[in-house]
C-alpha cells in the first residue's frame, strides 16, 4: 500500500491566494522531507530540504518566502505557496526519507498539480 | 554537483523486444546509489531497479536489468519482453550514500511501446 500520501493531489486556485500542500508519511517516521517541483515534460527539481523541527534549506532561485516549509512533525510536512502566480503552476512532489521497519528508505508522494489561474 | 545525463529523449520498442535505455552521470563520490524511476501518466514516480555503487553485480528485477559500469559511470536500463505497460517516462537518478540525501535526476526519456 501506498507509504507516502499528498493532499490535494489536483488544486486550482486564483492568482495571489495561498495554497497549502500536505504530505504525510503514513507508516514511517521521516527524519528528511525533500520537495521538488516538475514543470510539464521537464524533470524534476528538488527546491529544499527540511528536517524534522529545523527550519528548511532552500536551493538557489526558489523563493522561502515564497515556499513555505513546515516540518513540524516525523510524519508530516506542509509547502505552502504564498500570493501565487500563473508561473508557480506545476507538479509539486515531496519525498520523505527516514527510517521504516526494515531499514532506512525513502520514498515519492503521487504529486500534486497546482494551476493557478 | 552531481549530473545526470540521459541521452534519448525518446525511444520507441515493440512489444515484447528489448530496449535499453542510456544514463551516464559524473560523481567525485564513492559512496552512491543509481535508480531508474518510471514515471506513467499519473506521474507517480514508481522505482523500478536500485544499483548501489559498491556491488559489482548488475541490479535485475524480473524483466528490467542495468548494465552499470562504474569506471565509465554508465548505468542503462534494460526492458525485456516489453509490454504496454511500460510505455512512461523513465527517469535515471543519482543519490549520495544512503536515505536522507537528494536525488539528481536525469531528463528522462519518453518510452513508447509499440503493439
Amino acid at each position: 500500500g501506498a507509504v507516502v500520501s499528498q493532499h490535494p493531489s489536483w488544486v486550482i486556485c486564483k492568482s495571489g491566494t495561498s495554497v497549502k500542500i500536505e504530505c504525510r508519511s503514513l507508516d514511517f517516521q521521516a527524519t528528511t522531507m525533500f520537495w521538488y517541483r516538475q514543470f510539464p515534460k521537464q524533470s524534476l527539481m528538488l527546491m529544499a530540504t527540511s528536517n524534522e523541527g529545523s527550519k528548511a534549506t532552500y536551493e538557489q532561485g526558489v523563493e522561502k518566502d515564497k515556499f513555505l516549509i513546515n516540518h513540524a512533525s516525523l510524519t508530516l510536512s506542509t509547502l505552502t505557496v504564498t500570493s501565487a502566480h500563473p508561473e508557480d503552476s506545476s507538479f509539486y512532489i515531496c519525498s520523505p526519507a527516514g527510517v521504516r521497519r526494515g531499514g532506512e528508505t525513502q520514498y515519492f508522494g503521487p504529486g500534486t498539480r497546482l494551476l493557478v489561474l | 554537483a552531481q549530473t545526470v545525463t540521459q541521452s534519448q529523449p525518446e525511444m520507441s520498442v515493440q512489444e515484447a523486444e528489448t530496449v535499453t535505455l542510456s544514463c551516464t552521470y559524473d560523481t567525485s563520490e564513492s559512496d552512491y546509489y543509481l535508480f531508474w524511476y518510471k514515471q506513467p501518466p499519473s506521474r507517480q514516480m514508481i522505482l523500478v531497479i536500485r544499483q548501489e555503487a559498491y556491488k559489482q553485480q548488475n541490479a535485475t528485477e524480473n524483466r528490467f536489468s542495468v548494465n552499470f559500469q562504474k569506471a565509465a559511470k554508465s548505468f542503462s536500463l534494460k526492458i525485456s519482453d516489453s509490454q504496454l505497460g511500460d510505455a512512461a517516462m523513465y527517469f535515471c537518478a543519482y543519490r549520495r550514500g544512503v536515505t536522507g540525501n537528494q536525488f539528481y535526476f536525469g531528463t528522462g526519456t519518453s518510452l513508447t511501446v509499440i503493439p
